[in-house]
């Protein structure tokens, strides 16, 4: 059972890019999160979602960033017109269950850069 | 809002000393704290957690405490050793739907 998988792992982009990031949770795990950490600092999380539904958006910026878990295919966190202040790792986990019964399982990162 | 805190954030030790992280959270509902490890460029990763029906879980040298009542737990590390060196996050739920963390502590073992 392959583990979650995040690509790009590193992603450069000029400010006003977009940055497309893509998340394959483990099979049979039917919940996402992403977190963003900045350099020395926690997990921040951003939003969780199930496939089709987003369920909690509340740490995500509400403009510029938007996430998808599609029916078929990963889930995609977009960041558009990026500026430097995105810069950071971000971190997909995803777990069979709800977060009050079980792990999460992260993937390695995708570590955006901003110039 | 919901608020993980934990302390501290920068812990240097003896190798062969003990460690000891604390975390506090706010969201009375909360009933599943687990700790997770990060190496430098890694992922995290689960080391060991605990429910809220037992006060504490040991796993060889690593132990969780859990204070309900005070909305605090422990992360005990034994016998430390210079590849537990590393970033430890305390997370619980916040919510019915997602999981917060704490800021971070970052461990030295010292040689």
């Amino acid at each position: 059972n392959a583990g979650v998988m995040q690509n790009p792992r590193h992603l450069v982009r000029r400010r006003g890019q977009e940055a497309r990031l893509r998340c394959s949770p483990m099979k049979g795990h039917s919940h996402v999160y992403w977190y963003r950490q900045l350099p020395e600092e926690g997990l921040k999380f951003m939003v969780y979602l199930q496939k089709e539904n987003i369920i909690d958006e509340s740490g995500m910026p509400k403009e510029r960033f938007s996430a998808e878990f599609p029916k078929e295919g990963p889930s995609i966190l977009r960041i558009q017109q990026v500026v430097r202040g995105d810069s950071a790792a971000y971190f997909c986990a995803s777990s069979p269950r709800t977060v009050h019964t079980g792990e999460l399982f992260f993937g390695e990162g995708s570590r955006l850069t901003v110039l | 809002g919901e608020n993980v805190e934990q302390h501290p954030s920068t812990l240097s030790v003896q190798e062969g000393d003990s460690a000891v992280i604390k975390c506090t959270y706010s969201d009375s509902a909360s009933n599943y704290f687990p700790w997770y490890k990060q190496e430098l460029g890694k992922r995290p990763q689960l080391i060991i957690d605990i429910r809220s029906n037992v006060g504490e879980k040991k796993d060889q040298r690593i132990a969780v405490t859990l204070n309900k009542t005070a909305k605090h737990f422990s992360l005990h590390i034994t016998e430390t050793q210079p590849e537990d060196s590393a970033v430890y996050f305390c997370a619980a739920p916040a919510g019915d739907d997602k999981i917060i963390f704490g800021k971070g502590t970052r461990l030295h073992i010292l040689p």
